[in-house]
């Protein structure tokens, strides 16, 4: 029962380095969104999808982009990391407010 | 704007006390509720929800959560808690049918031995 898989779950990157975040789900949701969690902040979303071909921005889009060409994916890309990027990705897929999360994963920007 | 309150950003109690988490809520219209839990180094994982109906709402882990309307609040209650429930509680809200959720900041449930 693999729920959301979220890879790689540890990545140190430099500054003006660009990466991609995976992230997979087998549950068939039509809803998948994109979290940073950093201390005292709460969740923050940054790109949301409901559905394939189908995405649209939240709270703190700046410097990521997202695509979403199956169901099953949906990857999170930093275009040219900065340190303020350094944080905790969530990745969750839901279905009627019910949003299950994936292990996350923690970058640091140098 | 909606918004979430969680009033406390750390609640310690002793081991089978009663705990209370605060959140509160803004919002005119009608909302969806939630509670979601993180343990240490794991994703969160949904508590309770309230999306209508009776207003005292029961979860996982004993936990339950009371929707008070006119004092927008939704506040978490455990009756005992023990060690195992160490962890950060959210609260979150939804006005509109996708529940695209505003959260609060988190609190921090700390259990003294």
């Amino acid at each position: 029962n693999a729920g959301v898989t979220q890879t790689p779950k540890f990545q140190v990157l430099k500054t003006g380095q660009s990466m991609t975040l995976q992230c997979a789900q087998d549950m068939n949701h039509e809803y998948m969104s994109w979290y940073r969690q950093d201390p005292g902040m709460g969740l923050r979303l940054i790109h949301y999808s409901v559905g394939a071909g189908i995405t649209d921005q939240g709270e703190v889009p700046n410097g990521y982009n997202v695509s979403r060409s199956t169901t099953e994916d949906f990857p999170l890309r930093l275009l040219s990391a900065a340190p303020s990027q350094t944080s905790v990705y969530f990745c969750a897929s839901g279905l009627g407010g019910e949003l299950f999360f994936g292990e996350g994963s923690r970058l640091t920007v140098l | 704007a909606q918004s979430v309150t969680q009033l406390d950003s750390q609640v310690p109690v002793f081991e089978e006390a009663p705990v209370e988490l605060r959140c509160n809520y803004s919002s005119s219209v009608s909302v969806y509720l939630f509670w979601y839990v993180q343990y240490p180094n794991q994703g969160l994982q949904l508590l309770l929800k309230y999306l209508s109906g009776s207003t005292l709402v029961k979860g996982i882990n004993g936990f339950e959560a009371e929707f008070n309307k006119s004092q927008t609040s939704f506040h978490l209650r455990k009756p005992s808690v023990h060690i195992s429930d160490t962890a950060e509680y959210f609260c979150a809200v939804s006005e509109d049918s996708n529940y695209q959720l505003i959260w609060g900041a988190g609190t921090k449930l700390i259990i003294k031995p």
